[in-house]
């Protein structure tokens, strides 16, 4: 069946560094492709998304890059304080999604 | 105020129990979907319901069955053939009009074994 691969399972950075998550999807079709992040216990929450005829997306200090061609997509986090300590989530798809396992970002202070 | 209700936050299963958890948007939304969440996990996807009085099985519909009657509703039963029930479980909803619109959550339900 279709999948979304995520990487890094679990990212550790410095405050103020950058951090890079890359998903990488298999169904041609996507179209939409969102980036959510979940704190311990709450629901998923949407931080940003891109569609497939834009190759770049920016708001304030996270950007998403699209690949249609490689099939892949990344989110771009800069200047990290504590509070972007959490577990993103991306996804694929059209009406329905198809998500990525995750990744556990640790800032450290 | 506009959002997903999803209740109870808390449910406990007994052996052989059928159990249901609720879930409500007043967004006006079309499609609602359930997922399931296991511990370190993605979400996976249980059921989806595009329209009132009809769905659609996801990945994962074993041991699970829905309703849709309302458009406003979409309970989710988690019966005893589903013998791994322990997880968090999220109920989404989305406008079907324009396509790609992003999935809105609840705050999930958690399921345990007693």
């Amino acid at each position: 069946g279709e999948n979304v691969e995520q990487h890094p399972s679990t990212l550790s950075v410095q405050e103020g560094d950058s951090a890079v998550i890359k998903c990488t999807y298999s169904d041609s079709a996507s179209n939409y492709f969102p980036w959510y992040k979940q704190e311990l216990g709450k629901r998923p929450q949407l931080i940003i998304d891109i569609r497939s005829n834009v190759g770049e997306k920016k708001d304030q200090r996270i950007a998403v890059t699209l690949n249609k061609t490689a099939k892949h997509f990344s989110l771009h986090i800069t200047e990290t304080q504590p509070e972007d300590s959490a577990v993103y989530f991306c996804a694929a798809g059209n009406y329905q999604l198809i998500w990525g396992a995750g990744t556990k970002l640790i800032i450290k202070p | 105020d506009g959002g997903i209700t999803q209740s109870p936050k808390y449910l406990f299963r007994k052996e052989g129990q059928n159990v249901t958890l609720s879930c409500e948007q007043n967004l006006n939304h079309d499609a609602m979907y359930w997922y399931r969440q296991d511990p370190g996990q993605g979400l996976r996807l249980i059921y989806y319901s595009q329209i009132v009085n009809d769905f659609q099985k996801g990945d994962i519909a074993e041991g699970y069955s829905v309703s849709r009657e309302k458009k406003e509703s979409f309970p989710l039963t988690v019966t005893s053939a589903q013998k791994n029930p322990t997880a968090f479980y999220l109920c989404a909803s989305t406008k079907l009009t324009g396509l790609n619109q992003p999935q809105h959550f609840g705050d999930g339900t958690r399921l345990s074994i007693l």
